[in-house]
C-alpha cells in the first residue's frame, strides 16, 4: 500500500546535537511538508518541497533544515539551533492534482529533549 | 492572509448526542477548506473538504460539513456520536492557487457513554 513513513517513531535529543527525522512516500507525490505539532496550537508548517532540489521556509523555519534530492524523501534536521525542539513532527504530501489535494500524514515522530 | 480559528479546545458529549464543531475561517480569496481527524499518536487523516462544488459536504464516519460564506464558518457536525469519534478535529483552509494549508489549533473531542 502506498503511503508515507516517518521514522524513528520516538527521538531523543541531548543538548547541542543535531537529529534528523526520516520522512519517505512513495505515492510519486511531488510536494511534501513538514509540519510541527505542539498541544493546543494546531499544526504549524516548518518547511515545504513543491519538487525535488527545492523548498521553501514556512512560518517558522528557524532551527531547522532540509533537504530534497529525491522525490521519495524530505529529511528534516533538527539542529542544535532550535531551542525548544520537544513535540510531534508530521510530515505529509500531496499530489499534483491542483490545490484541492488533501494532506497524506505519515504516523509522526515524537521528540523529546534529554 | 489566512487564519482559521476553532471554537472550543475541548468538546464533551453524550453518545449518541449531536456532535458540533465550530470552525471559522479569515481569507481574502475563496477558500479550499478541510476537515482532519487525528486519533492518539497518529497522523491526520482527511474526514472531508470543501472545494466550491457544494456547500454541504458530506465526509466518511457520517460526518458533515456546511460551508456559509456569510458567516465564513465551516462548523462539521454529527448527528449521532460513537464512542469511536474521540479524537482530536482540525479544521484547515487554503487558497487557491496556494500550496500552503494553514491549521487551526485542534478541538478535542469526548465522548461519554
Amino acid at each position: 500500500d502506498g503511503g508515507i513513513t516517518q521514522s524513528p517513531k520516538y527521538l531523543f535529543r541531548k543538548e547541542g546535537q543535531n537529529v534528523t527525522l526520516s520522512c519517505e512516500q512513495n505515492l510519486n507525490h511531488d510536494a511534501m511538508y513538514w509540519y510541527r505539532q505542539d498541544p493546543g496550537q494546531g499544526l504549524r508548517l516548518i518547511y515545504y518541497s513543491q519538487i525535488v532540489n527545492d523548498f521553501q521556509k514556512g512560518d517558522i523555519a528557524e532551527g531547522y533544515s532540509v533537504s530534497r534530492e529525491k522525490k521519495e524523501s524530505f529529511p528534516l534536521t533538527v539542529t542544535s539551533a532550535q531551542k525548544n525542539p520537544t513535540a510531534f513532527y508530521l510530515c505529509a504530501s500531496t499530489g499534483q492534482g491542483g490545490t484541492n489535494e488533501k494532506l497524506f500524514f505519515g504516523s509522526g515522530t515524537q521528540l523529546s529533549v534529554l | 492572509a489566512q487564519s482559521v480559528t476553532q471554537l472550543g479546545s475541548h468538546v464533551s458529549v453524550s453518545e449518541g448526542a449531536l456532535v458540533l464543531l465550530r470552525c471559522n475561517y479569515s481569507s481574502s480569496v475563496p477558500p479550499y477548506l478541510f476537515w482532519y481527524v487525528q486519533y492518539p499518536n497518529q497522523g491526520l487523516q482527511l474526514l472531508l473538504k470543501y472545494t466550491s462544488a457544494a456547500t454541504l459536504v458530506k465526509g466518511i464516519n457520517g460526518f458533515e460539513a456546511e460551508f456559509k460564506k456569510s458567516e465564513t464558518s465551516f462548523h462539521l457536525t454529527k448527528p449521532s456520536a460513537h464512542m469511536s469519534d474521540a479524537a482530536e478535529y482540525f479544521c484547515a483552509v487554503r487558497h487557491t492557487g496556494g500550496f500552503k494549508t494553514i491549521f487551526g489549533a485542534g478541538t478535542r473531542l469526548f465522548v461519554k457513554a
